[in-house]
């Protein structure tokens, strides 16, 4: 089973700041097969980024994954008062999926 | 693209069972795996296995083997969840989820998820 450990657990920005979120695999993820979600209290999470930098269907290109390996990244370049949420990343290139515990980016 | 809707909140005794529905309309049903993803109150997202009704495969983890059962009834394109035995720790939102590659033998990510269905294990 491949472990995603997301750090950090909170990130505490303000509108307009950049966020950076981590997502370390414990084994090379093949082919860089994950994925970002974004996911709202109440809500089902939303798929942003697949293939580790590809953006889903009306995502703003202001979301950005990057990373390979082992070692991945989603980059907000501008936060906007609707991306303040919790962010998962997911591998699927094992026949075990699997998810990481989460980032939660709050109103600093 | 596609909707699931899942049907409603359970309420259920420790050592029962549950089955929730998750019924797609748009695009086609058995071309695409469909996954159940569990939510712990203020917890992470695990995923519990899935079934490609176009191979008419089902997957497990090993954590739900035995206690879990997916199934899929292309005529209505509805998918269902059932969780035997269940404790106080099962108490969680369970999703449905569509895969986004369909045609494909692999489960992957997923680009359309169910509202969510509560299930609460309490005596």
């Amino acid at each position: 089973e491949i472990v995603l450990t997301q750090s950090p657990g909170t990130l505490s920005l303000s509108p307009g700041e950049r966020a950076t979120l981590s997502c370390k695999a414990s084994q090379s993820v093949s082919s860089n097969y994950l994925a970002w979600y974004q996911q709202k209290p109440g809500q089902a999470p939303r798929l942003l980024i697949y293939g580790a930098s590809n953006r889903a269907t009306g995502i703003p290109d202001r979301f950005r994954g990057s990373g390979s390996g082992t070692d991945f990244t989603l980059t907000v370049s501008r936060l906007q008062p609707e991306d303040f949420a919790v962010y998962y990343c997911q591998q699927y290139g094992t026949s075990l999926l699997t998810f990481g515990g989460g980032t939660k980016v709050e109103i600093k | 693209q596609v909707q699931l809707v899942q049907s409603g909140a359970e309420v259920k005794k420790p050592g029962s069972s549950v089955k929730i529905s998750c019924k797609a309309s748009g695009g086609s049903f058995s071309s695409y795996a469909i996954s159940w993803v569990r939510q712990v109150s203020g917890q992470g997202l695990e995923w519990m296995g899935g079934i490609m009704p176009i191979f008419g495969t089902t997957n497990y983890t090993q954590k739900f083997q035995g206690r879990v059962t997916i199934v899929a009834d292309a005529s209505t394109s509805t998918a269902y969840m059932e969780l035997r035995s269940l404790r106080s720790e099962d108490t969680a939102v369970y999703y449905c989820a569509r895969d986004a590659l369909g045609y494909i033998n692999t489960y992957n990510y997923f680009n359309s998820w169910g509202q969510g269905t509560l299930v609460t294990v309490s005596s």
